[in-house]
């Protein structure tokens, strides 16, 4: 069964630090890869995804992505992290056809 | 474009009572809808998997006749709680896709459900 892994549950950091927010994904064939983002109370917002093409994904807000398959990751990057990024990221995969199955969330929380 | 209407944003209802929930896509024609349940501070679990005309297919674990889902229409699909208790009190959240397999899912704002 495919499943999404987030080695985080919470991230701390400062403002303007760089941010890593880990994400495995198993499955035995092709997957599409997403990162979502959800403010307290709200909906999610899709900040980028991976059909195909350049492994190196850039979304909204400056955050980027690589996807990498023989390590069967997709790492979210931001390289200087704003007060107003403070959210729960979701990872979540797909295979064609199907739902979208999500991690478990990493907390990111930035402090000044 | 692609933008999902959800309503309720949020309900307060008396346990034993049935509640429904819409979700529209109000820009374009979903083929098929989803559900999802979310717990506080977890990540969305998916209930069903709805395609217009036809029964919706329930998740493992899923109460079919506890969660009734209906996808009358290619912009519209409902979530109805039947008899709701307060271990049914959760954020849920719809999403549709446009057609084809590479569409992204596009979501609702969800809907919080409390059940006194």
């Amino acid at each position: 069964a495919q499943s999404v892994t987030q080695l985080d549950s919470q991230v701390p950091v400062f403002e303007e630090a760089p941010v890593e927010l880990r994400c495995n994904y198993s499955s035995s064939v092709s997957v599409y890869l997403f990162w979502y983002v959800q403010y307290p109370n709200q909906g999610l917002q899709l900040l980028l995804k991976y059909l195909s093409g350049s492994t190196l994904v850039k979304g909204i807000n400056g955050f980027e992505a690589e996807f990498n398959k023989s390590q069967t990751s997709f790492h979210l990057r931001k390289p200087s992290v704003h007060i107003s990024d403070t959210a729960e990221y979701f990872c979540a995969a797909k295979k064609a056809g199907t739902a979208l199955i999500f991690g478990k969330g990493t907390t990111l929380s930035v402090s000044s | 474009g692609a933008v999902v209407s959800q309503h309720p944003s949020w309900v307060i209802c008396k346990s034993g009572t049935s509640v429904k929930i819409e979700c529209r896509s109000l820009d374009f024609q979903a083929t098929t809808m989803f559900w999802y349940r979310q717990f506080p501070k977890q990540s969305l679990m998916l209930m069903a998997t709805s395609n217009e005309g036809s029964k919706a297919t329930y998740e493992q674990g899923v109460e079919k006749d506890k969660f009734l889902i209906n996808h009358a229409s290619l912009t519209l699909s409902t979530l109805t709680v039947t008899s709701a208790h307060p271990e049914d009190s959760s954020f849920y959240i719809c999403s549709a896709i446009r057609g084809g397999e590479n569409q992204p899912q596009h979501f609702g704002d969800g809907t919080r459900l409390s059940i006194l």
